[in-house]
This record gives C-alpha cells, sequence and structure tokens, in this order.
C-alpha cells in the first residue's frame, strides 16, 4: 500500500534562517506531488506541485521553493525565512493523471513551522 | 473566476442529530467534486467524491453528499452525528477540463458535535 512521509512534525525557525522540510512516498510511482500551506487552521494554498522529477510549477510568488530530486521525494526549501511563512505545511501525492480528472489527493501528517 | 463557497465558518450540531455542512461552487463545465475532512494537527483525510452517475455518495465513516446541477451545490451529510465527526470538513472541486488537475479548495467549515 502507498503511504506519505512529512517530516519534521514541528519546527521552530527564528527569521532569516534556512529551511528545508521533506516529504517521500511509498509505494507508487511517478506520483503527482504537492505542497501546500495552511495558515491559521483554515484554507489551503497551494504552493508548488511536480508532476515528475525536476518538474516543478509554483503557484504563488514567494520566498520559498521546492525541489524534487527523486520520483518519490518533494522538499520545500527557503534560504531565509519571514516571520509571514509561519503556518502548517503539507505535502500530498496523487497518481498521475490517465484521462481522469478524478484522482484523491494523500496527504502527509504536516509540518507545523513558528518563524519567532 | 473560479470557486468554492463553505457559507458556515462553524457548524454546530448535537450528537445523534442530523449534520449538513454546506459547498456550492462556481466552475465552468462538469466538475469533479470531493469533501476531505481534518482533524486537529493532522493532514487531510478523503472523504468521498462525485464523478458522475448517482447524485447521491456515500462515503467514509457514514457520510455522504448530494450533488445538485442545477444548484451547483455538494452538500455533507450524516444521518446521526457522533462526537468523533467534529473536525475541519473542506470541500473541494476540479474542473472537469483543467488540464493541471488542480483543485479549488473551499475555506473549510469546523463541525461542532455536542454530547
Amino acid at each position: 500500500s502507498q503511504t506519505i512521509h512529512q517530516w519534521p512534525a514541528t519546527l521552530v525557525q527564528p527569521v532569516g534562517s534556512p529551511l528545508s522540510l521533506e516529504c517521500t512516498v511509498e509505494g507508487t510511482s511517478n506520483p503527482n506531488l504537492y505542497w501546500y500551506r495552511q495558515a491559521a487552521g483554515r484554507g489551503l494554498q497551494l504552493l508548488f506541485y511536480s508532476v515528475g522529477i525536476g518538474q516543478i510549477s509554483s503557484e504563488v510568488p514567494q520566498n520559498l521553493s521546492a525541489s524534487r530530486p527523486q520520483d518519490r521525494q518533494f522538499i520545500l526549501s527557503s534560504k531565509k525565512l519571514l516571520l509571514s511563512d509561519s503556518g502548517f505545511y503539507l505535502c500530498a501525492w496523487s497518481a498521475a493523471p490517465t484521462g481522469s480528472g478524478a484522482n484523491v489527493l494523500t496527504f502527509g501528517a504536516g509540518s507545523r513551522l513558528t518563524v519567532l | 473566476a473560479q470557486s468554492v463557497a463553505q457559507p458556515e465558518d462553524q457548524v454546530n450540531v448535537a450528537e445523534g442529530n442530523p449534520l449538513t455542512v454546506k459547498c456550492t461552487y462556481s466552475v465552468s463545465g462538469n466538475p469533479y467534486l470531493f469533501w476531505y475532512v481534518q482533524y486537529p494537527n493532522r493532514g487531510l483525510q478523503f472523504l468521498l467524491k462525485y464523478i458522475t452517475g448517482d447524485n447521491l455518495v456515500k462515503g467514509s465513516y457514514g457520510f455522504e453528499a448530494e450533488f445538485n446541477k442545477s444548484q451547483t451545490s455538494f452538500h455533507l451529510k450524516k444521518p446521526s452525528a457522533l462526537v468523533s465527526d467534529s473536525a475541519l470538513y473542506f470541500c473541494a472541486v476540479r474542473p472537469f477540463m483543467d488540464s493541471n488537475y488542480q483543485l479549488i479548495w473551499g475555506a473549510g467549515t469546523k463541525l461542532i458535535i455536542k454530547p
């Protein structure tokens, strides 16, 4: 069965420090991968998605970046964190579309980032 | 612009009573519709989806949702609420012809079930 791992679960970082959140998927190949941010425990904002190794699409301009060095690995990074980067970050995967857009997203447990 | 609306920020229901969490959408064409649930400090979990066919869709944990094309709604329902149903519920829509297969998310509705 497929599983998704996301770490770290909790992170407290000072303003200006770098960030690296990692997500890996097991039990599937060529997944679509996503990074979402959830602010204040509510609405979801899609940050990045990837349909293949090295293929990253950014939905919102910001000081964050994403990389996909391997098929089932998705990394969210920042060189210098801002206070506004605080939030709950969620990684998700779905099967690559094969004509149907009805593929379900499976989410990781999330990473809570607090920037002080 | 395409959008999804969850008009209620919070819904309070007594345990054992029926519950409804509302969702309406504005997208072109015939979309795919989804409900997800999020328990505190956790990721989202898939509940159910509508693709085509029967307007009443059954999902996990006894939830169901009714697709109404004329009202462009996809309300989530459960006949008898449990305290453990208390969580944050998200409606999401994927436009049928969206080549990127991206979801449009509602803002979420907090469901509180009181004993």
